[in-house]
């Protein structure tokens, strides 16, 4: 099945809106989480990531918010403008230095002037 | 900043043919990896390493061989390929194995 799953395969949020992007994962062995940024023809690049000794991390307009006991996590992006438009991909690791990230399949974000 | 780079950025052969995917890292980082992205599929991986001459399985292997032959060198393997091939490629590099930093991909067409 699938490890890493993110339901809403697309977003649409207007321009200044809040953007909400979620990721359910199954494997409770998981203790890295991480977004990942992709516009078309490019490649992903991180944006944030979280331990799960944290159920909280910001970083600007960008805030993970990490529910362990519900195998969820989710990116808050504040103020939301057109160049946020693009993929976001969650991923999950297990453990320090293990050298394995699992990938959902990744959710569109439009953010409409 | 990590600096991957692959080759060749667009190749396109036949069913059957053998193709080698390249990929460079110029950071000494530790780990390497193979991903396929497919519309419906996100990123998947095919295979990873974390050295030059080891080699891990990934998610999706079949039909794939990799070899790394240095720190910075990882190549990935298609001996007999199939239209089920045709994708993006991604390859990545760590040095933990937590943020990567991925290639400008590679897309592969089989017909």
């Amino acid at each position: 099945g699938q490890q890493v799953k993110q339901s809403s395969p697309s977003l649409t949020v207007q321009e200044g809106g809040i953007s909400i992007l979620n990721c359910d994962y199954e494997n409770d062995m998981f203790d890295y989480f991480a977004w990942y940024k992709k516009y078309p023809d490019n490649s992903p690049t991180l944006l944030i990531s979280v331990r799960s000794n944290v159920d909280k991390r910001e970083d600007g307009r960008l805030t993970v918010f990490l529910n362990k006991s519900g195998k969820h996590f989710s990116l808050h992006i504040t103020a939301s403008q057109p160049e946020d438009t693009a993929v976001y991909l969650c991923a999950a690791g297990i453990g320090a230095n293990t050298g394995k990230l699992t990938f959902g399949h990744g959710t569109i974000l439009r953010v409409h002037p | 900043e990590a600096a991957v780079t692959q080759s060749p950025r667009n190749k396109v052969t036949v069913t059957g043919g053998n193709v080698t995917l390249s990929c460079r890292q110029t950071n000494s980082h530790n780990y390497m990896y193979w991903y396929r992205q497919d519309t419906g599929h996100g990123l998947r991986l095919i295979h990873y390493s974390y050295g030059a001459g080891n080699l891990q399985i990934g998610d999706v292997p079949d039909g794939y061989k990799a070899t790394r032959t240095t720190q910075e060198d990882f190549f990935l393997l298609l001996e007999l390929a199939s239209p089920s091939q045709t994708s993006l490629y991604f390859c990545a590099s760590s040095d933990t194995g937590d943020e990567q930093y991925f290639g400008p991909g590679t897309r592969l067409t089989v017909l």
